[in-house]
């Protein structure tokens, strides 16, 4: 089953406007880590959030705003106002603490094109 | 943040060859790497976790034999992609972290090509 859902796999929206990205996780860890990231053309990671299963609070930096809701295992991002270098690929993934250690999920992703 | 460097960012190489790929922990010892791998428009899915001085653990349907995974040391692992063959093309990313339950700090990953 897949830990880390991420329903929307392609979206496209015209520069300003908002977006939200969804990202559904499924654990039966009491503690756990949940993160996104933006991986542009080039490839390499960019870390934008991580966030521990206690701390509900909603997050905004800048442009950026996430909605952790336990309640429906929702770890959603949205993005105001956005630019054309927002384009890239965004991925959801949950951390738990496995038999090996450090078990990281990752969502499939969703690609983000922002229109100019 | 932890800065995590790889080596080769990229290489191109001949079907049966071997090819290795470094990852580098640069400001602190790492007893914990992770490497991934990716193919295009795919997700990040989990290859092995290694331990500093102890043999690595593979995921299901890694072979072990053709992905050998060395940790020697706190800031250095290698992963040897050995007779390389076309299907092994793609986007390998290491990871490291302070301990096994700590948080995981990505490399910038190596995109290896299989003529």
């Amino acid at each position: 089953a897949q830990k880390v859902t991420q329903a929307q796999t392609e979206i496209s929206v015209v520069e300003k406007e908002d977006v939200t990205l969804d990202c559904v996780y499924e654990t039966r860890d009491t503690t756990y880590y949940l993160f996104w990231y933006k991986q542009p053309p080039s490839g390499e990671l960019v870390f934008l959030i991580r966030r521990n299963s206690f701390d509900e609070q909603n997050e905004i930096s800048g442009r950026y705003s996430w909605n952790f809701q336990k309640s429906t295992s929702s770890f959603n991002f949205t993005i105001t106002a956005s630019q054309v270098v927002d384009s890239a690929v965004y991925f959801c993934a949950l951390s738990e603490y496995g038999d090996t250690g450090n078990q990281f999920y990752f969502g499939t992703g969703t690609s983000l094109t922002v229109i100019p | 943040g932890a800065v995590v460097s790889q080596h080769p960012s990229w290489v191109i190489c001949k079907s049966g060859t071997s090819v290795k790929i470094e990852c580098r922990s640069l400001d602190f010892q790492a007893t914990t790497m992770f490497w991934y791998r990716q193919f295009p428009k795919q997700s990040l899915m989990l290859m092995a976790t290694s331990n500093e001085g102890s043999k690595a653990t593979y995921e299901q349907g890694v072979e072990k034999d053709k992905f050998l995974i060395n940790h020697a040391s706190l800031t250095l692992s290698t992963l040897t992609v050995t007779s390389a063959h076309p299907e092994d093309s793609s986007f390998y990313i290491c990871s490291a972290s302070l301990r096994a339950d700590n948080e995981q700090f990505f490399g910038p990953g190596t995109r290896l090509t299989v003529l």
